[in-house]
């Protein structure tokens, strides 16, 4: 089955850029999303196919996806920016969908 | 506005089975498959699988595929989750979402935390 990783946790200072990534076996040629997780909430859809913001997320939020990582780049990090981040795409092998295992930003 | 609307907390025990409902509003029901991804305590999202509202047809993750059952009622936009043989480890949030936006998960539902305990 299809396995995508990311690393468990990621700090960064406020105004500093975070970079949280999500490997995968040519996982570039997927289309990848990005959701943000507060604690006691639903996830939160930031990214999606791999560049695009949906309406109301801040620019500070970008995504990038090539060879077998995708990444979710966050400039200007701000202290609300501090959740869980997980990385997901369809497997059209199995037909299922995946999730990474989630990283937790910790703004210092 | 598109929302997903869950059923509320449940409380079974060790053997017993749950259905978990999810009321769509704000889209074509029919239109999009409706996946269910669950969550136990302090861990990540894991997909348990989903539905084709139109046509009923479903694809489960391996890992539940003798013990969940979905299915959907057309008529009032509503998706049902029922996972049987419960365990302790079955217990997590279970939400609902919707691919409305190029696959990605785009409403979610509100979660509905299912607890296994005797």
């Amino acid at each position: 089955s299809y396995v995508l990783s990311q690393p468990p946790s990621v700090s960064v200072a406020p105004g500093k850029t975070a970079t949280i990534t999500c490997g995968g076996n040519n996982i570039g040629s997927k289309s990848g999303h990005w959701y943000q997780q507060k604690p006691g909430q639903a996830p939160v859809l930031v990214i999606y196919h791999d560049d695009d913001r949906p309406s109301g997320i801040p620019e500070r939020f970008s995504g990038s996806n090539s060879g077998n990582t995708a990444t979710l780049t966050i400039s200007r990090v701000e202290a609300g920016d501090e959740a869980d981040y997980y990385c997901q795409v369809w497997d059209s092998s199995s037909d299922h969908v995946v999730f990474g295992g989630g990283t937790r930003l910790t703004v210092l | 506005q598109v929302q997903l609307v869950q059923s509320g907390a449940e409380v079974k025990k060790p053997g017993a089975s749950v259905k978990v409902s999810c009321r769509a509003s704000g889209y074509t029901f029919t239109g999009y498959y409706m996946h269910w991804v669950r969550q136990a305590p302090g861990q990540g999202l894991e997909w348990v699988g989903r539905i084709n509202p139109h046509s009923g047809d479903t694809n489960y993750a391996q890992k539940f595929q003798d013990r969940v059952i979905m299915t959907r009622d057309t008529s009032i936009s509503t998706a049902y989750m029922e996972l049987s043989r419960l365990a302790s480890d079955d217990t997590a949030i279970y939400y609902c979402a919707s691919p409305l936006l190029q696959g990605s998960f785009d409403p979610w539902g509100q979660g509905t935390l299912v607890t296994v305990s005797s």
